[in-house]
């Protein structure tokens, strides 16, 4: 059974701050790894995907993989209250097309 | 409209209902998904269809059945649903073949109240 593993939270920091999201996942096959948020009553919509080791940056976001350790972890700098949402970790499992989802994290930014 | 569209977005049915959700994507991609979303679980992909292949989670029940009549469409036909069957149902599509997973879009969503 392949597997994601998210800590469901809920998770709350101070507007302005960081927060760090983390996943684990169990297929060490696995090659492509992406992160979503998913707004409560709408749909996931992707906020970053990491192939390689190491981390990834795109503006307030950075993604961070470390395939020895089968980690993957997203951090949101200067957190604004508009990021509250749920985070979902997902990882490509068996064909490229298959994605494993976590739970999925719920973030709270107070203002 | 643009993107991954879904109808109905609410629907709600009785046990012995027959009905089927609907998704067209207006993004040119070549496969297309199905994934079921409950509440306090991982989404979970039900069906796959791409050019090169069709994959069936197999615990997905019979009483679920999709149709892809071409790259833009795809349907989930629902028969003989049980309670535990309500949930929100996400179709997607994405761009393929890239050897990486592809960006899967994923579509407003249908929620599903089986009564």
């Amino acid at each position: 059974q392949k597997e994601v593993e998210q800590n469901s939270g809920p998770l709350s920091v101070p507007e302005g701050a960081i927060a760090s999201l983390n996943c684990t996942y169990s297929d060490r096959g696995s090659q492509s790894f992406f992160w979503y948020r998913q707004y409560s009553g709408k749909s996931p919509e992707l906020i970053m995907s990491i192939y390689s080791n190491g981390d990834k940056e795109d503006g307030r976001f950075t993604a961070q993989l470390n395939k020895a350790s089968q980690y993957v972890s997203l951090l949101i700098r200067d957190s604004q209250p508009s990021d509250s949402a749920t985070y979902l970790c997902a990882v490509t499992s068996g064909s490229a097309r298959q994605l494993t989802f976590g739970s999925g994290t719920q973030l709270t930014v107070l203002p | 409209e643009t993107g991954v569209t879904q109808t109905p977005r609410h629907l709600v049915m009785g046990m012995t209902n027959k009905k089927s959700l609907k998704c067209e994507q207006h993004l040119g991609h070549n496969a297309m998904y199905w994934y079921k979303q409950s509440a306090k679980k991982p989404l979970e992909l039900m069906f796959v269809y791409s050019l090169e292949e069709r994959v069936e989670n197999n615990s997905v029940p019979s009483r679920f059945s999709p149709e892809c009549p071409n790259s833009s469409h795809l349907f989930l036909h629902l028969h003989t649903l049980q309670p535990e069957d309500s949930a929100l149902y996400l179709c997607a599509s994405s761009q393929a073949p890239s050897g990486r997973g592809e960006t899967q879009y994923f579509g407003p969503g249908t929620r599903l109240l089986v009564l």
